[in-house]
């Protein structure tokens, strides 16, 4: 199993310019979703989706798109990049409670920088 | 929503000694408490995890203590080593779901020194 993978790595944009984050899992999990990881500020849920069509905001959604189309895929799309959205991203995916544990698996992160 | 505050920000301590993270929580339907280790540059990964009908869980040098009534939950490490050194984050799910949320702590960055 690769577990969480994430494209690309890294990824340096312009104010102003949009693009998408790629996030695929293949553990057959429900639950994705997505951080952002700045200096002192932990980890803060951006979206989350629960299965293939269902989606919700989570703390810091402004800025960000998401859609759920399959189970093992969850981009998020930056529409307009702003220097404030420069961060590391952080997809994860977990099973739900009742089928197995609660762990939750990280992907290997994006580091994006907004000029 | 859940908030979780994480204290220290920082520790620092010598090879050998022990270390304790406490974490506070807000909700009182939380029920699962897991704690991850980012090594700079990687990933969060989980190290240990309790539920809240458990009071404690221990695995080998790690271990984490739940208090449900105070709403907060300590990591413990003995016997630290370089390795150990990391940003330590803990978090909790609210439940009421299948999927509750997991909100996670500031993080505390350990250094351990030789």
């Amino acid at each position: 199993n690769a577990g969480v993978t994430q494209t690309p790595k890294f990824q340096v944009l312009k104010t102003g310019q949009s693009m998408t984050l790629q996030c695929a899992q293949d553990m057959n999990h429900e639950y994705m979703s997505w951080y952002r990881q700045d200096p002192g500020m932990g980890l803060r849920l951006i979206h989350y989706s629960v299965g293939a069509g269902i989606t919700d905001q989570g703390e810091v959604p402004n800025g960000y798109n998401v859609s759920r189309s399959t189970t093992e895929d969850f981009p998020l799309r930056l529409l307009s990049a702003a220097p404030s959205q420069t961060s590391v991203y952080f997809c994860a995916s977990r099973d739900w409670v009742g089928r197995g544990t609660n762990e939750q698996f990280f992907g290997p992160g994006t580091r994006l920088t907004v000029l | 929503g859940e908030n979780v505050e994480q204290h220290p920000s920082t520790l620092s301590v010598q090879e050998g000694d022990s270390a304790v993270i406490k974490c506070t929580y807000s909700d009182s339907a939380s029920n699962y408490f897991p704690w991850y280790k980012q090594e700079l540059g990687k990933r969060p990964q989980l190290i240990i995890d309790i539920r809240s009908n458990v009071g404690e869980k221990k695995d080998q040098r790690i271990a984490v203590t739940l208090n449900k009534t105070a709403k907060h939950f300590s990591l413990h490490i003995t016997e630290t080593q370089p390795e150990d050194s990391a940003v330590y984050f803990c978090a909790a799910i609210t439940g009421g779901t299948s999927y509750g949320k997991l909100t996670f702590g500031q993080g505390t960055i350990l250094t351990v020194h030789p």
